[in-house]
């Protein structure tokens, strides 16, 4: 099946400090990245969609300005958390479709985010 | 009408035994409903999956359940083992070319040795 990789898998940094997450698909071009947000024994949030080469589509309630979104090619999207503070920790997974066959999402591996 | 509702939240089997997750949907215009397998600290995988114009599908110890007119789906572990502890999603999908999940809430299995 296709790979999509995300890194890093966990990260810690201190509050107000901004922290970058990539997705990367690695045997696939995807026209289109998803970013979930998820919470202990939770399910998944859908956080935004971004499309290769256009502004990312936030959902209700995400706050474009702190979860900065860009993809610039069709193998990377990345997720800028931005001012972190201790209520972003969280786990963050990004998702990537080719666009054709099936209508499978392909997940990454998810990032652990903790704001000290 | 786009929510996916799961259940039950946990579930513990005895290995060996059938494990059975029911999810039910609203939205008629969903047309692809994968299951995901989840392990603690990493991201969901692929199951198993099926398309509304079938009522089951099955791959090795994993069927899916399909019934249209009720709306609901299933997934359905035979044989469960100790390594299927796990929580699982399922998630429905509009039309192709959106690909926006709309997933369940989850139900943690876990099996017991």
């Amino acid at each position: 099946g296709a790979v999509v990789s995300q890194h890093p898998s966990w990260v810690i940094c201190k509050s107000g400090t901004s922290v970058k997450i990539e997705c990367r698909s690695l045997d696939f071009q995807a026209t289109t990245m998803f970013w979930y947000r998820q919470f202990p024994k939770q399910s998944l949030m859908l956080m935004a969609t971004s499309n290769e080469g256009s502004k990312a589509t936030y959902e209700q309630g995400v706050e474009k300005d702190k979860f900065l979104i860009n993809h610039a090619s069709l193998t990377l999207s990345t997720l800028t958390v931005t001012s972190a503070h201790p209520e972003d920790s969280s786990f963050y997974i990004c998702s990537a479709s080719s666009g054709i066959g099936t209508g499978e999402l392909f997940f990454g591996e998810g990032s652990r985010l903790t704001v000290l | 009408q786009q929510q996916v509702k799961q259940s039950p939240q946990s579930l513990i089997v005895q290995k060996g035994g059938i494990s059975i997750i029911n999810c039910a949907y609203e939205n008629t215009a969903f047309d692809y409903f994968p299951w995901y397998q989840q392990f603690p600290g990493k991201g969901p995988a692929l199951l198993i999956a099926i398309r509304p114009d079938v009522s089951e599908k099955k791959e090795g110890r994993f069927t899916i359940s399909f019934n249209k007119s009720a709306k609901q789906f299933s997934l359905h572990i035979m044989d469960s083992q100790p390594g299927d502890s796990a929580t699982y999603f399922c998630a429905a999908t509009l039309p192709r070319g959106t690909y926006k999940y709309i997933f369940g809430t989850g139900t943690r299995l876990k099996v017991l040795a």
